[in-house]
């Protein structure tokens, strides 16, 4: 089983469109989530910290559910500018490394 | 303020040369993580370095690879004798902090073709 584990996608959407993307993780000690966001050819982006008690930035919403290992994206009013990959990502332990996810690839279409 | 640079943007070796990937970590940063992206992959640790110490390398092939963070200068990740599987996007990212609980900013990645 993989430590991070999305589905692939890929999520082709209309603009204005609400979309939901949904992680797994496998390790019970993980300690810290985020989400990313990676263009074609480009670095991953940092979009936003998950918090247990969930948390909002603009049209993002991210949620944490820590007894069921399981991470969420919410993306309200798509943009076409939102086309991307969203890679959930899980830091485990004291150590310093991210488990990055293969990520969900997002489509945004007029 | 600078952000986290790496060079060269593209690298073409043949097989059996050695590339050389430089990172050079935001102002004021002393710790420095390599990752690695196979084509149609996720990203993936290979090592974690602070000033001249290589702090977790478990991510690291066992053979040809190795990465340095001197005291002066960047961060060099060689490869050697390259193979055509180490075609690969590689990702360099620093942080302040040891263990910081924030996501790290990458730099904009070298893209490793070996022909």
């Amino acid at each position: 089983r993989k430590e991070v584990e999305q589905d692939p996608g890929p999520f082709n959407v209309p603009e204005g469109a609400t979309v939901a993307f949904n992680c797994t993780y496998s390790n019970s000690a993980s300690q810290s989530f985020f989400w990313y966001r990676q263009d074609c050819r480009k670095e991953p982006k940092l979009l936003m910290s998950v918090y247990s008690s969930g948390n909002e930035d603009g049209r993002f919403t991210a949620q944490l559910n820590r007894a069921s290992q399981y991470i969420s994206l919410l993306i309200r009013d798509s943009k076409l500018s939102d086309s991307a990959t969203y890679l959930c990502v899980v830091k485990t332990g004291g150590g310093n490394k991210l488990t990055f996810g293969t990520g969900t690839q997002l489509k945004v279409e007029l | 303020n600078a952000g986290v640079m790496q060079n060269p943007r593209h690298l073409v070796r043949r097989r059996g040369q050695e590339a050389r990937l430089r990172c050079s970590p935001m102002k004021g940063h002393s710790h420095v993580y390599w990752y690695r992206q196979l084509p149609e992959e996720g990203l993936k640790f290979m090592v974690y370095l602070q000033k001249e110490n290589i702090i977790d390398e478990s991510g690291m092939p066992k053979e040809r690879f190795s990465a340095e963070f001197p005291k002066e200068g960047p961060s060099i990740l060689r490869i050697q004798q390259v193979v055509r599987g180490d075609s690969a996007a590689y990702f360099c990212a620093s942080s302040l902090d040891r263990l910081p609980n924030y996501g790290y900013t990458f730099g904009s990645g070298t893209r490793l073709t070996v022909v």
